[in-house]
């Protein structure tokens, strides 16, 4: 498996402000992943960062709401902006560990933000 | 229709039992399967891979049916470290699809 960090673990923000959680890995990866997981609900995938190009982000959300970094195999950001009530949520990054055909994949500890 | 669907539970069950829950999945095209535990205010930590022959990791067992598009997994003994909510996953197109999970309270 992998280590996976984020920060901030938590924070409450104001309304119509942006927040940047970091996610730090302890190995290079190739493919990792930011998900969203609301109040009761299971995950849902933000959109894929792979280092060296453009994340991929899924139906229901746009780079300018949500937008990634990727400078290197170990770290990645994602921004959450404009927040408003509704982004309340917890915010993973993960990261797929290949092995053959199993594609694994590790999720970090989580940010849980609150938006007021 | 959701594309990975499992019973919400919860499951309430004594120490001891065995317990199963089952999951489907609508995209026959979905290559790989998983079930996770997420333990409460936590991540969704890998519990196994789920292959179609069926594996086995101590009183963990999950099952694959690809023609009934039907996975299973069974807890045999089950202990009160095992109250957790269980995703049953899909991996498909380079991406995972979570089922909502199943919660199980093991009760003394």
């Amino acid at each position: 498996s992998a280590v996976i960090s984020q920060k901030p673990s938590r924070d409450i923000c104001q309304r119509g402000t942006s927040l940047t959680i970091q996610c730090q890995v302890d190995s290079q990866v190739t493919m990792m992943f930011w998900y969203r997981q609301q109040p009761g609900q299971s995950l849902t995938l933000i959109a894929t960062a792979n280092q060296g190009s453009e994340a991929t982000y899924e139906s229901g959300f746009v780079i300018d709401k949500f937008p990634i970094s990727r400078p290197n195999l170990t770290f990645s950001t994602l921004t959450v902006s404009n927040m408003s009530p509704e982004d309340s949520s917890i915010y993973l990054c993960s990261v797929e560990l290949g092995r053959g055909l199993r594609d694994e994949q590790f999720f970090g500890p989580g940010t849980r933000l609150t938006v007021l | 229709r959701k594309e990975v669907e499992q019973d919400p539970g919860p499951f309430n069950v004594p120490e001891g039992a065995t317990v199963a829950f089952n999951c489907t999945y609508s995209n026959s095209a979905s290559q790989s399967f998983f079930w996770y535990r997420q333990d409460c205010r936590k991540e969704p930590k890998l519990l196994m891979s789920v292959y179609s022959s069926g594996n086995e990791d101590g009183r963990f067992t999950a099952q694959l049916n690809r023609a009934s598009q039907y996975i299973s997994l069974l807890i045999r003994d089950s202990k009160l470290s095992d109250s957790a909510t269980y995703l049953c996953v899909a991996y498909n197109t380079d991406k995972l699809i979570f089922g909502t999970g199943t919660r199980l309270q093991v009760f003394p």
